[in-house]
């Protein structure tokens, strides 16, 4: 089961926005960073945002992250039929003996 | 090119082991952190397990502890899964990845996983 809840899935029309929302606790988000993971359908994950809102080299611009206190978000501007994916938000949690966590998942479809 | 390559899955019966490897490629494999992250059909990622770079620290999800093992050889560039005491629940496809931390001050965070393989298939059932 996971700790970190996203909504199962939002849609926008080509061009459009979407956010996607990440929200956890103080053994997670609150106290570590949080990256971000697109998963193409029948593909291994890939990771689209690290340390809250740095994009790795070959992520375009369009893809955003940021972190307040115990929740994350992504924002997908001018948004593409190629951005049809399940997205993923990651983290450690230092409660207990530690482990790492992701989110429970977000299907973004392109109207 | 900076590569992981799963290996080992199959088809096995409740109560039965599967040892998954990992081989590494393109980089130095000695210097990270690495993890293995399942995914079970129709449900989203979960993570399993990671080791530290000498293989002297080691972090398992509840669901695995005491049944799976984590190691590494870093002479063969390789990580490996060993898991035991299979259940129908364990039945996904295991991912390796790299692990990420960065050190801010006096605190080590958790940066990601930048790099995946492509994943191999455990399937439990009788």
């Amino acid at each position: 089961q996971s700790v970190l809840t996203q909504p199962p899935s939002v849609s926008a029309a080509p061009g459009q926005k979407v956010t996607i929302s990440c929200s956890g606790s103080s053994s997670n988000i609150g106290n570590n960073y949080v990256s971000w993971y697109q998963q193409l359908p029948g593909t291994a994950p890939k990771l689209l945002i690290y340390e809250n809102n740095k994009r790795p080299s070959g992520i375009p611009d369009r893809f955003s992250g940021s972190k307040s206190g115990t929740s994350a978000t992504l924002g997908i501007t001018g948004l593409q039929t190629g951005d049809e994916a399940d997205y993923y938000c990651g983290t450690w949690d230092s409660s207990l003996s530690g482990r790492g966590v992701f989110g429970t998942g977000t299907k973004v479809t392109v109207l | 090119e900076v590569q992981l390559v799963e290996s080992g899955g199959g088809l096995v019966q409740p109560g039965g082991s599967l040892r998954l490897s990992c081989a590494a490629s393109g980089f130095t494999f000695s210097n990270y952190w690495v993890t293995w992250v399942r995914q079970a059909p129709g449900t989203g990622l979960e993570w399993v397990a990671n080791i530290k770079q000498d293989g002297s620290e080691k972090y398992y999800v509840d669901s695995v502890r005491g049944r799976f093992t984590i190691s590494r050889d870093n002479a063969k560039n390789s990580l490996y899964l060993q898991m035991n005491s299979l259940r129908a629940e364990d039945t996904a496809v295991y991912y390796c990845a790299r692990d990420r931390w960065v050190v801010v001050g006096a605190t080590t965070l958790y940066y990601g996983m930048d790099v995946w393989g492509q994943g191999t298939t455990v399937t439990v059932s009788s």
